[in-house]
């Protein structure tokens, strides 16, 4: 079945430092790739989206492309602050109009 | 995008004693779903709340533990019946519709649920 492996954490880094999270999927057909992004104590909110190989969904200074040869769609950002510090979740969403997250990814950044 | 909103926000419940969760979306929406995050954890699917129709339950979620209910298409609810403190946890609703990309879903801020 459908599933996504994302990288596991936590990840710590200092502020202005880059970021890759990665995340690896497995999916019959097209599946449409979300990152969700999770601040302490709030519920989810969608960060980026791509619905389609090569697209590169973008948010926030975050980016992420759709890789299909690699079934990846890694997120990343070029200078992270401390206010990024969140948990970020990979999903799939697949021809059953669920998404299947990924075990999520504590970031932290410091000062 | 929509707007989502769960009440109560947090609450302590007794050993023994139900909780029913309201969701409520600002738009109208094709699926609402209710997902399970414990602790540090992921999030699980509990069931799609169907709109006129009996929720349709992932594998280890019965009607019995977890009624839903969804009069309409803006609202619902997740009942969690005859708590345990293994159901703390934080539960959350989320709603998709045809106004959205394809399998996107927006989220509420989540009900933080402690049994003592």
């Amino acid at each position: 079945g459908d599933s996504v492996t994302q990288m596991e954490g936590p990840v710590t880094l200092s502020e202005e430092a880059f970021l890759t999270i990665n995340c690896t999927y497995t999916a019959t057909g097209y599946p449409s790739l979300f990152w969700y992004v999770q601040y302490p104590g709030e519920g989810l909110q969608l960060l980026l989206k791509a619905t389609k190989a090569d697209d590169k969904g973008s948010n926030k200074g975050f980016e992420a492309t759709y890789r299909k040869e690699t079934t990846s769609f890694h997120l990343e950002k070029g200078s992270v602050q401390v206010s990024d510090s969140a948990v970020y979740f990979c999903a799939l969403g697949g021809a059953t109009n669920k998404l299947i997250f990924g075990t999520g990814t504590l970031l932290a950044v410091q000062p | 995008s929509a707007v989502i909103s769960q009440k109560p926000s947090r609450d302590i419940c007794q050993r023994g004693t139900s909780l029913t969760i309201q969701c409520q979306v600002d738009s109208q929406v094709t699926m609402m779903f209710w997902y399970r995050q414990q602790p540090g954890q992921s999030l699980t699917l509990i069931a799609t709340a169907n709109q006129g129709s009996e929720a349709t339950y992932e594998s280890g979620f019965v009607i019995d533990k977890f009624p839903i209910s969804r009069p309409n298409l803006t609202f619902s609810t997740l009942t969690v019946s005859n708590m345990s403190p293994e159901d703390s946890s934080i539960y959350l609703c989320s709603a998709s519709g045809a106004s959205f990309s394809y399998n996107e879903q927006f989220f509420g801020p989540g009900t933080r649920l402690t049994v003592l």
